[in-house]
């Protein structure tokens, strides 16, 4: 079984400041993992991705995510948020070797304010 | 790139009425899937399809069904609809063999009064 908990439904930052997203999985077996953002009225897109290569991994818009496997944890960071990056954040965890059975946390809404 | 299209894009249903919503994508991807989106419990699968003629339950298949009409397209059906299956219902689809994300539709967002 695997599971993955967002912890913050909401987060509120300031144009310039660190984000921080966190997330947290429970897997049996060693997990892939991603996060995808999703801005107002559409889908889902890939932000980044781990598959058991580099624990840091690096993704569009100036996000990374590091893999701990001791704490169970994939945060997503980025240095300095923008005005653009205000949306909601998925974390989602499928078991390694295939990216089909996803399991998706509740989701994060990052406000940026001025 | 047209990328994974749904169609509609909204929709009304009364209790009861019947409605399948259509989902399409032109990447060659083999593995296409449905979930719902609901305030505060993130994305359920309902039902995927991991190759063209085969079909799965997901999480929360009940009420629905799916049809793979071919590799491009897989549709998904309310028989009976219920104010229950009031939501976002987002398509996706993925090459699973070779362990690509999953890239997404814009969602259709159906409301049963």
């Amino acid at each position: 079984a695997q599971s993955v908990t967002q912890l913050g439904s909401h987060v509120s930052v300031s144009e310039g400041a660190l984000v921080l997203l966190r997330c947290n999985y429970s897997s049996s077996v060693p997990p892939y993992l991603f996060w995808y953002v999703q801005y107002p009225n559409q889908g889902l897109q890939l932000l980044l991705k781990y598959t058991s290569a580099a624990t840091l991994v690096k993704g569009i818009n100036g996000f990374e995510a590091e893999f701990k496997k001791s704490e169970t944890s994939f945060h997503l960071t980025k240095p300095s948020a923008h005005m653009s990056d205000a949306a909601e954040y998925f974390c989602a965890v499928s078991p390694w070797g295939t990216a089909s059975k996803l399991t998706f946390g509740t989701g994060t809404r990052l406000q940026v304010t001025l | 790139n047209a990328g994974v299209t749904q169609t509609p894009k909204f929709q009304v249903l009364k209790t009861g009425q019947s409605m399948t919503l259509q989902c399409a994508q032109d990447m060659n991807h083999n593995s296409m899937y449905w979930y719902r989106q609901d305030p505060g419990m993130g994305l359920r699968l309902i039902y995927y399809s991991a190759s063209e003629g085969t079909t799965d339950k997901g999480e929360v298949p009940n009420g629905y069904n799916v049809s793979r009409l071919n590799k491009r397209e897989f549709s998904l059906r309310l028989e009976s609809a219920a104010p229950s299956q009031t939501s976002v219902y987002f398509c996706a689809s993925n090459n699973r063999d070779r362990n690509q994300p999953q890239h997404f539709g814009d969602g259709t967002r159906l409301s049963i009064l």
